[in-house]
């Protein structure tokens, strides 16, 4: 989608950490998510995190968010080979509509 | 956990034939949501419903309906088929309304239309 932009490739190696990246482009987005597709399968929701943050961790994952320059991150600690999918960043005013808007999505390939 | 439910998981048409995609929510959740996903795209809108009303509409083609039941599962009709259908069609769903519309998908069915 052209309201979020990510770069659609990234490979690491198998320990090293992941960091996908993000923009987007309207200002009054509240919420901002990123899911997890592997191949065949559904969206998975990893995590999500609320505009007045700039900073959430879970486990192996840590989204940072600059609300000023309308970016957004995913790091994934220790990289392993079942982390390897495609990655979409999405974002979303909140409420009641659906704006959901998800960017093209990021195919993380880690190697061993 | 239940998760969303989608059924069939594949699904092989001519064109111009017809297609039903079923989509079954989380349990106590009210909110459903289409999506169509072409070939290394993201997922496009279709349509949502809240409380058996459709509540959004995106690029939903008018050969395509969709409804949202009594016990909330929903159906996508596909009519006239075209070659261009075929997609993967997410279906997601999420509890009531509280401003975070976070979806939940299910896995999916793969229309393919020959």
């Amino acid at each position: 989608g052209e309201d979020v932009e990510q770069s659609l490739f990234l490979s690491v190696r198998e320990g090293d950490s992941s960091v996908i990246n993000c923009t987007y482009t309207d200002s009054s987005s509240t919420y901002l998510y990123w899911y997890k597709q592997e191949p065949g399968a559904g969206l998975q929701l990893l995590t999500y995190i609320f505009s007045n943050m700039d900073m959430k961790q879970d486990q192996r994952l840590t989204v940072l968010l600059n609300k000023k320059d309308k970016h957004l991150s995913l790091r994934i600690a220790d990289t392993q080979t079942g982390d390897s999918a495609i990655y979409f960043c999405a974002a979303s005013k909140g409420g009641n509509n659906n704006d959901m808007r998800f960017g093209a999505g990021t195919r993380l390939t880690v190697k061993p | 956990a239940a998760g969303v439910i989608q059924s069939p998981r594949h699904l092989i048409k001519e064109k111009r034939e017809t297609a039903t995609l079923k989509c079954y929510p989380i349990p106590r959740h009210d909110t459903v949501y289409w999506y169509q996903q072409g070939p290394g795209q993201d997922p496009q809108f279709l349509i949502s419903f809240y409380e058996k009303m459709q509540s959004d509409k995106g690029s939903i083609p008018d050969r395509f309906s969709a409804q949202q039941f009594s016990d909330y599962h929903s159906e996508l009709n596909m009519s006239s088929l075209e070659l261009g259908d075929s997609a993967l069609y997410f279906c997601a769903s999420s509890p009531k309304p509280d401003g975070k519309n976070i979806q939940y998908f299910g896995a999916g069915t793969r229309l393919s239309v020959l």
